[in-house]
């Protein structure tokens, strides 16, 4: 079965730590994303990598930065973590990003920095 | 740039009751539509899809949505709602022309079923 496994499903954060968040599917996708869901806003899209070593920007990519060693793992990192960043944040991983793509998600890793 | 919205914030079914969920977008073209369900605890599950042909679409879990292009709209419906639909739903958005390479999701419409 298709998998996406976000190794923390909660952590607890001080404000001023550095924080990795790390994703890992197991279907070979050249594309993985990291969105984060807040209640009312949906999900936004934080960042995506097209490839390994490769990676893009989206929507709220401040405070935040991604990387991309292996094709099958995706990590979120917050270099300086803020309490505006308690958050839920979800990993997926697609085929093509040819705008038909579906996304396989992660369970999600819901992050409280206090 | 396109947008999703969905006007429904919180939606509240009784057990058995038909249910529809609304999703209006933006964009100057056909998009590609796309509905998924999170249940508690959970990941985003893939509902159903849109791309292209009849506009009424079957998914899963006995889910169908109708794309209307004179409305923008992609509105989700179930003729009977289980307990076990309780969950969030999001409507989301691809749009390739746009040189958007990702999904653009709506806010969600948390669903409750009474008994």
């Amino acid at each position: 079965d298709v998998k996406v496994t976000q190794s923390s499903r909660y952590l607890v954060k001080r404000t001023g730590e550095k924080v990795f968040l790390e994703c890992v599917q197991d279907m070979d996708h050249e594309n993985m994303f990291w969105y984060r869901q807040d209640p009312g806003l949906g999900l936004r899209l934080i960042y995506f990598s097209y490839d390994v070593k490769m990676k893009e920007k989206g929507d709220i990519p401040e405070g935040y930065s991604v990387s991309r060693e292996k094709k099958e793992r995706f990590s979120l990192i917050l270099e300086s973590a803020s309490t505006n960043q308690t958050s839920m944040y979800l990993c997926a991983s697609t085929t093509d990003l040819s705008g038909a793509n579906v996304l396989t998600f992660g369970a999600g890793s819901r992050l409280t920095v206090l | 740039a396109q947008s999703v919205t969905q006007p429904d914030i919180h939606i509240t079914v009784s057990e058995g009751a038909s249910l529809e969920l609304r999703c209006n977008y933006s964009y100057g073209a056909t998009p590609y539509l796309f509905w998924y369900v999170q249940s508690p605890g959970q990941g985003l599950q893939l509902l159903l899809k849109y791309f292209s042909g009849d506009t009424l679409v079957q998914g899963i879990k006995g889910f169908e949505a109708e794309f209307k292009r004179s409305q923008s709209s992609f509105n989700l419906r179930k003729p009977s709602v289980h307990w076990s639909d309780a969950a969030e739903y999001f409507c989301a958005v691809g749009a390739p022309a746009t040189g958007r390479r990702a999904l653009t999701f709506g806010s969600g419409t948390r669903l409750q079923v009474q008994p």
